[in-house]
């Protein structure tokens, strides 16, 4: 059984294009996150939530939009896709917020052609 | 200064020996610190996590806290081949973010 898992697995799409990830967690966690990990392989947080409501907002472009229709799913669309937005999108969730350990999805390779 | 701080090179270590990982961070008022483990192209997998209140050994790992240095670290005793990967300290940065260094390559030749 997965715990957290996000589709799709890879993303392959033009500038300018609209698009989402999913996420969901069956580990019955409370807050769930989004990660993006760059070409260097530093992950930076863009965005939190806590029982659906938004906790972390990071400094993410607003073409960035995330959406938690309930406490085990998070979905990120991404508007006008840019070249600078390809990279890995992770999804994580934890019980509480930073101090219980997060669990990853498998990522999202995200490549803007 | 970067909230989470991972500087040393890749680390190459032989088969069996022991591998040393440290990170510093920035937050004194952090309380809680984790390593997680991340294979080329897969996700960051947790591997341990302490509280400030004292370190902790999980078979072959053992995380250690020196909160007056601002520094954690990561020993993997009898390293394999396996341990071959990129390890991720991550702190809480007490504003509500888990704030993750830049990783530490381990290579460990068998």
């Amino acid at each position: 059984d997965t715990a957290v898992s996000q589709t799709p697995k890879y993303l392959v799409t033009q500038m300018g294009n609209d698009k989402s990830i999913k996420c969901e967690q069956n580990l019955g966690h409370d807050t769930m996150y989004w990660y993006k990990q760059d070409s260097k392989k530093f992950l930076k947080i863009m965005f939190s939530y806590n029982n659906k409501e938004l906790i972390i907002n990071e400094t993410v472009p607003n073409r960035f939009s995330p959406k938690s229709p309930d406490k085990a799913h998070l979905n990120l669309h991404i508007n006008s896709l840019e070249l600078g937005d390809s990279a890995v999108y992770f999804c994580a969730s934890s019980q509480r917020h930073t101090d219980q350990p997060q669990h990853f999805g498998d990522g999202t390779r995200l490549s803007i052609l | 200064q970067k909230e989470v701080e991972q500087n040393s090179g890749p680390l190459s270590v032989p088969e069996g020996a022991i591998a040393s990982l440290n990170c510093t961070y920035s937050d004194r008022g952090s309380q809680s610190f984790f390593w997680y483990r991340q294979y080329s192209g897969k996700s960051p997998e947790l591997i341990m996590f302490i509280y400030s209140n004292g370190d902790k050994e999980d078979g072959r790992f053992t995380a250690q806290l020196n909160k007056a240095s601002q520094y954690v670290s990561l020993l993997i005793r009898d390293s394999q081949p396996s341990d071959s990967a990129t390890y991720l300290c991550a702190v809480n940065g007490g504003n509500n973010r888990l704030a993750f260094g830049k990783g530490n390559q381990v290579v460990v030749i068998p």
